[in-house]
């Protein structure tokens, strides 16, 4: 089975811009996370996504927003990008997320200037 | 909202000594997983735990969960330079789909 895919790899915005990235989970698994990770704040959860529904959201302001496509594939968008967005933002996906093993992708390394 | 503590924040051994990171939570956690993240790398899932006083081996990783469900351990024992990493806990925050994770414990090898 193919992995977690997510893209872009790496990408760089400037303040006040907008971003989307995007996330393809494992062949099955219908449960999408994303997090955010710094050095400072570690691994902090965003959302997840169970077909299509939004069915938990970390402490993260209303910039941050997510959907998720009826083939399980999900985005993450920031709007109005400030320096502290700046981070590693990880998708994971799962059967289900509670008690199950989630799945990394390798990462969206997101720098704002 | 509940948090999961993970000390030591970094270790730094021998190739060949032990290693034991801990997690612990002022609540009763509903399952702890492990996970580890090479440098530059994403987060591997290691093993999940949900009942009271488990444990799991994997080779020479030994994993606990406390009695009363409020902590848990990793234990390397003999680490080689393959062991290199951050190693993260991480509980379904009270039993929902929310993966709350500890901030990690970095561990490096001298060889």
């Amino acid at each position: 089975k193919a992995g977690v895919t997510q893209t872009p790899r790496y990408l760089i915005k400037t303040r006040g811009q907008q971003v989307t990235l995007s996330c393809s989970p494992i062949s099955g698994h219908r449960s999408v996370s994303w997090y955010q990770q710094t050095p400072g704040q570690g691994l902090q959860f965003l959302f997840e996504y169970f077909s299509e529904t939004q069915r938990n959201k970390g402490n993260f302001p209303g910039r941050f927003s997510g959907r998720q496509f009826s083939n399980s594939r999900s985005e993450m968008n920031v709007s109005t990008l400030e320096l502290g967005d700046s981070a590693l933002y990880l998708c994971a996906s799962s059967l289900t997320t509670r008690n199950y093993e989630q799945y990394f992708g390798p990462g969206t390394r997101l720098t704002v200037t | 909202g509940q948090q999961v503590m993970q000390i030591p924040q970094y270790q730094h051994v021998q190739e060949g000594e032990d290693f034991t990171t801990y997690c612990n939570s002022s609540t009763t956690l509903s399952n702890i997983q492990w996970y580890k993240q090479r440098p530059g790398g994403h987060p591997v899932f290691l093993i999940q735990l949900v009942k009271s006083g488990e444990v799991k081996k994997q080779k020479r990783l030994t994993f606990q969960f406390g009695e009363e469900k409020k902590n848990s351990s990793l234990h390397i024992t003999a680490t080689q330079t393959t062991d290199v990493g951050t190693y993260f806990c991480a509980e379904n925050q009270g039993g929902s789909e929310k993966l709350v994770f500890g901030k990690g414990t970095k561990l490096t090898v001298n060889p």
